[in-house]
């Protein structure tokens, strides 16, 4: 079965400073991962997916997450946090179940 | 613009009562999810379809019923035998396999 952790239900770091928010996974088959930013009081938004091929993957607003299959880890990172990262972050795994197995959820703070 | 409705976007329940909150998308996808979220504990899959006029039970279906006698729409009905239903109700739809879903803006219900 898929799972989904995801380190650290909190996460803060200064403007400007290096955001990196951990994510580990279980899956019997090669997964599809992907990362979804929420806002508060709105629905999920889709920051990156890796599915096949690079390894490294590139999103909106300045995102990326490296596929690290030895370490089973899609870990996503931003070298420089503005003020407006601030929300919850959730990384996702499919198994081809047809469904999509979230982690719990990170919140980000970004201290000016 | 292509994309996914859910209405209301706030919604009050009395006790003993069902409320049958609405999910529409434009996107032609053919899966369809409800997810429920409560503070610190992620998304939670209730019901999913991933064709129209049939449908599976996620995590957490009891207490909630759920249609799809069209492709477009999924409502959800949260009934009087959810005896917690305060929550904040995201609808979700995918088109092919390992794509990301494409997520509501949400419905928040609580209870008078």
């Amino acid at each position: 079965a898929q799972s989904v952790t995801q380190l650290g239900s909190h996460v803060s770091v200064s403007e400007g400073a290096l955001v990196l928010l951990r994510c580990n996974y279980s899956s019997s088959v090669p997964p599809y991962l992907f990362w979804y930013v929420q806002y508060p009081n709105q629905g999920l938004q889709l920051l990156l997916k890796y599915t096949t091929g690079a390894t490294l993957v590139k999103g909106i607003n300045g995102f990326e997450a490296e596929f690290k299959k030895s370490e089973t880890s899609f870990h996503l990172t931003k070298p420089s946090a503005h003020m407006s990262d601030a929300a919850e972050y959730f990384c996702a795994v499919d198994g081809n179940t047809g469904k999509l197995i979230f982690g719990q959820g990170t919140t980000l703070q970004v201290k000016p | 613009d292509g994309g996914i409705t859910q209405s209301p976007k706030y919604l009050f329940r009395k006790e003993g009562q069902n409320v049958t909150l609405s999910c529409e998308q434009n996107l032609n996808h053919d899966a369809m999810y409800w997810y429920r979220q409560d503070p610190g504990q992620g998304l939670r899959l209730i019901y999913y379809s991933q064709i129209v006029n049939d449908f599976q039970k996620g995590d957490i279906a009891e207490g909630y019923s759920v249609s799809r006698e069209k492709k477009e729409s999924f409502p959800l009905t949260v009934t009087s035998a959810q005896k917690n239903p305060t929550a904040f109700y995201l609808c979700a739809s995918r088109g092919d396999n390992n794509q990301p879903q494409h997520f509501g803006d949400g419905t928040r219900l609580s209870i008078l």
